[in-house]
């Protein structure tokens, strides 16, 4: 049972243009939900969080959106450039308990020049 | 502020071989984590720890699998008798206090079964 699903395995955006990921999530004990970006070969890095007592957090050119009630979140970038083309990955945790960060299976950016 | 570190990055090892995956944390943090990533999959958390404790170990194989993290050095991740199945990238992470905050991984250890 995925707990956390990124339904896009790949999207393609023209540079200088939105990049919307979509994430969902099944579990209402989750309050604590970050973005992380990772590179071939590389780790992924942290990107952007949200509590869930927030509904937006915003840094830079990164946006996370939290819909609590439809179990959603977004990540925007805007304007996309051609250094944000990488795999994206979702996540959550139940922060306060004892449980583990679940991650989705990422989805690939590229940005189109 | 060195990163997480991981050693070796890349790791060959025949059927029946051992392996051992090697992870510094970041200066300050006390938390490692350690993740295994098969192709086409997200990361898949494997095990939890502290200084000399294992928090979690729920994502761990029941066999051949064990970590640790002492008092002293890095923390290691042992796969005994490995098999093709265990070929993947394993990722170290480590955070400063509490844990599920912010983490912060290493480059990964990509590990080869011939």
């Amino acid at each position: 049972d995925q707990q956390v699903k990124q339904n896009s395995p790949s999207l393609s955006v023209q540079e200088g243009r939105i990049s919307i990921l979509n994430c969902d999530y099944t579990n209402s004990m989750f309050d604590y939900f970050l973005w992380y970006k990772k590179y071939p070969a590389e780790g992924p890095t942290f990107l952007i969080s949200i509590s869930s007592i927030k509904d937006k957090n915003e840094d830079g050119r990164f946006t996370v959106f939290l819909n609590k009630s439809a179990k959603h979140l977004s990540l925007h970038i805007v304007p996309s450039q051609p250094g944000d083309s990488a795999v994206y990955f979702c996540a959550a945790s139940a922060s306060g308990r004892d449980d583990k960060i679940i991650f989705g299976k990422g989805t690939r950016l590229h940005i189109l020049p | 502020n060195a990163g997480v570190m991981q050693n070796p990055r890349h790791l060959v090892r025949r059927r029946g071989q051992e392996a051992r995956l090697r992870c510094s944390p970041m200066k300050g943090h006390s938390h490692v984590y350690w993740y295994r990533q098969l192709p086409e999959e997200g990361l898949k958390f494997m095990v939890y720890l502290q200084k000399e404790n294992i928090i979690d170990e729920s994502g761990m194989p029941k066999e051949r699998f064990s970590a640790e993290f002492p008092k002293e050095g890095p923390s290691i991740l042992r796969i005994q008798q490995v098999v093709r199945g265990d070929s993947a990238a394993y990722f170290c992470a480590s955070s400063p206090e509490a844990p599920f905050y912010e983490q912060y991984f290493g480059p990964g250890t990509r590990l080869t079964v011939t």
